[in-house]
């Protein structure tokens, strides 16, 4: 089976400008998990979605959201960008309940 | 919610065992403790997972303790390949809402020596 493909992997975009973040999971995996990381937090969840519902999420501002669809991809949005925002994004793709988590090679953003 | 402590880095000689400690004195009884790897330039690896029992498999072994609120990765014998970032994860099954918290560990960097 292929592995969850993110895109793009690398992107650099400006202060203020909004940005989408796709992720394909491995197939037949219906949850989807979005995570930031940055060398001064760490790793910290964003949000988890589920046959297309939206079913936790992290400790973020209303700026990052997401979204599933129909056929489990999922994509994240960063509206209004900030500096901070500078980070690592991972996904992630899971079989119901307790499954391991199957990660990807995340996006590296860079905001200027 | 809970939260996990590890020590921020590591060291091991090539072929000798290593354990990586994970304190998570808060855990619930519905949280599961996986532990996860990452590698420069990667997403995180799955490594093992358990409740409340020890574990084994190709990979490493988990030894939780009595009470859950410490776990320890047991890698048999380290090679130059293990050298990564070691989380420590807390998997919360909401008993009401029946979702999924993902609760990390600051990571543990593993040096391996040749």
């Amino acid at each position: 089976k292929a592995g969850v493909t993110q895109t793009p992997r690398y992107l650099i975009k400006t202060r203020g400008q909004q940005v989408t973040l796709s992720c394909s999971p491995i197939s037949g995996h219906r949850s989807v998990s979005w995570y930031q990381q940055t060398p001064g937090q760490g790793l910290q969840f964003l949000f988890e979605y589920f046959s297309e519902t939206q079913r936790n999420k992290g400790n973020f501002p209303g700026r990052f959201s997401g979204r599933q669809f129909s056929n489990s991809r999922s994509e994240m949005n960063v509206s209004t960008l900030e500096l901070g925002d500078s980070a690592l994004y991972l996904c992630a793709s899971s079989e119901p309940n307790n499954s391991p988590l199957h990660f990807g090679n995340g996006t590296r953003l860079t905001v200027t | 919610d809970a939260k996990t402590t590890q020590p921020n880095s590591m060291e091991s000689n090539e072929e000798e065992p290593v354990h990586l400690p994970c304190n998570h004195s808060t855990i619930s009884g519905t949280d599961y403790i996986h532990w996860y790897r990452q590698l420069p330039s990667q997403g995180p690896e799955y490594v093992i997972h358990g409740l409340t029992s020890n574990v084994n498999n190709r990979m490493a072994s988990l030894a939780i303790a009595e009470d859950r609120k410490s776990s320890t990765l047991i890698l048999h014998r380290a090679t130059l390949r293990d050298a990564a970032v070691y989380y420590c994860i807390l998997r919360d099954v909401g008993i009401t809402s029946g979702t999924y918290k993902y609760i990390f560990g600051t990571g543990t960097r593993l040096k391996v020596l040749a």
